[in-house]
Order: C-alpha cells, then structure tokens, then sequence
C-alpha cells in the first residue's frame, strides 16, 4: 500500500515562497498526485495534481503562484506557492488518486504551514 | 461547483440514524462525488465514492445516495467513533472542491 509523507518548514515569512515535498513509499507509476490544504478550523480546499506523466493542473484560485512538480527517479513530489500570506496559513496535505477524476484514497498525515513575520 | 453541507453540526446518540447532506451548485455525475471522514488532527479518510460505493475497510453502517444536486451521506447505529467531521467532494470538475464540512457531535 503506497504511504506518504509530507515534509517542508513549519514557519514562513510573508511575501515569501513556500517549498514543501510529499515522499512516496511504494509505487507513482499511473497514479496522479495531488495537494490539498486546510486553514485551521477551516474546510479542505483542493490546490492541484500532477499526472505520473508530469502534467499538472491547478485550482484557478491559486494557479499564478503555485508551482507542483514530480521527481519520480526520487519518488517524490513537490508544491511551490510564492508570494505568501497569512491566509496561506493552513495543514497542507499530500494524496494520491488513480485517475485526474479519482477520489483521494490515500493521505499523508499533513503538515502545519504558518506565515508569519 | 460550490457544495454546501447541511447541517453544519448534527447533535445525536450513539445508536441513532445520521443523515448528512451535500447541495452542488450544478449537476454532479454520480461516478464523481465522495464522502470522507476527518478526526480531530488527522488526515482526511475516504469513506464513499462513486456516490454510494464504500470504500476498503468501511464498515456497511456508512452509506450513499443521490443524484443530480443532491447527495446523502447516512450513518445507521452510530458508534463513539463516529462523532467527527465529514466532507463531501466533487471530484469529476476542475477544480475539484469540498464541502465546508458537517460536524457530528454527541448530545
């Protein structure tokens, strides 16, 4: 069963980039790999995915400053989201779908990102 | 698509029937709306997709319907473990999207 695991900085300044990576245990191959997040006691907001091919697609919300990449030779994905602000504070979590129209069927356990100066 | 969860908060018994409701703001295909499961400080669990398939594991008291703009997520002889927070998503128009979430609560 393939496990993942988000890992990046708990804490980033505003106006900055933040760079978080979701690490893969067990198989990317035909899957799409998706990030979503969560502000505190706030509900899920769908950020992007990113095919095994390497084709990605964003949430139109935030499509001018995210970034989603893949490294499959380190089974790995990352997210990028520049130009931070407060309201980017929230638990940013990783997942994977089988398809570009799948449900999230597995989940990393989040991780807290918060702006601040 | 815009989904909006109602209620925002259910107050029940353990032992008792749920019914939580997910409205989209247009047509949803059946094939595409999910249902999951969130406890305090965990990841999201997948509970229901496809609208009324459960999803490995889940047991047979959780269940789905709907069509359209109207979907349902029901929980019969509610257990302690049940009293979280569920969200439903439509996963089939991009961008995807969520609920706001219904929070059951014991009363």
């Amino acid at each position: 069963q393939v496990q993942l695991q988000e890992s990046g900085p708990g804490l980033v300044k505003p106006s900055e980039t933040l760079s978080l990576t979701c690490i893969v245990s067990g198989s990317m191959s035909s899957y799409y790999w998706t990030w979503i997040r969560q502000p505190p006691g706030k509900a899920l907001e769908w950020i992007g995915h990113i095919s095994y091919s390497g084709s990605p697609n964003y949430n139109p919300s935030l499509k001018s400053r995210v970034t989603i990449s893949l490294d499959t030779s380190k089974n790995q994905f990352s997210l990028k989201l520049n130009s931070l602000t407060a309201a980017d504070t929230a638990v940013y979590y990783c997942a994977k779908t089988r398809g570009a129209r799948s449900p999230l069927d597995s989940w990393g356990r989040g991780t807290l990102v918060t702006v601040s100066s | 698509i815009v989904l909006t969860q109602s209620p925002g908060t259910l107050s029940l018994s353990p032992g008792e029937r749920a019914t939580l409701s997910c409205r989209a703001s247009q047509s949803v295909s059946s094939t595409y709306l999910a249902w999951y499961q969130q406890e305090p400080g965990r990841a999201p669990r997948l509970l229901i997709y496809g609208t009324s398939t459960r999803a490995t594991g889940i047991p047979d008291r959780f269940s789905g319907s709907g069509s359209g703009t109207d979907f349902t997520l029901t929980i019969t002889r509610l257990e302690p473990e049940d009293f979280v927070v569920y969200y439903c998503q439509q996963y089939g128009s991009s961008p995807q999207s969520f609920g706001q979430g219904t929070k059951l609560e014991i009363q």
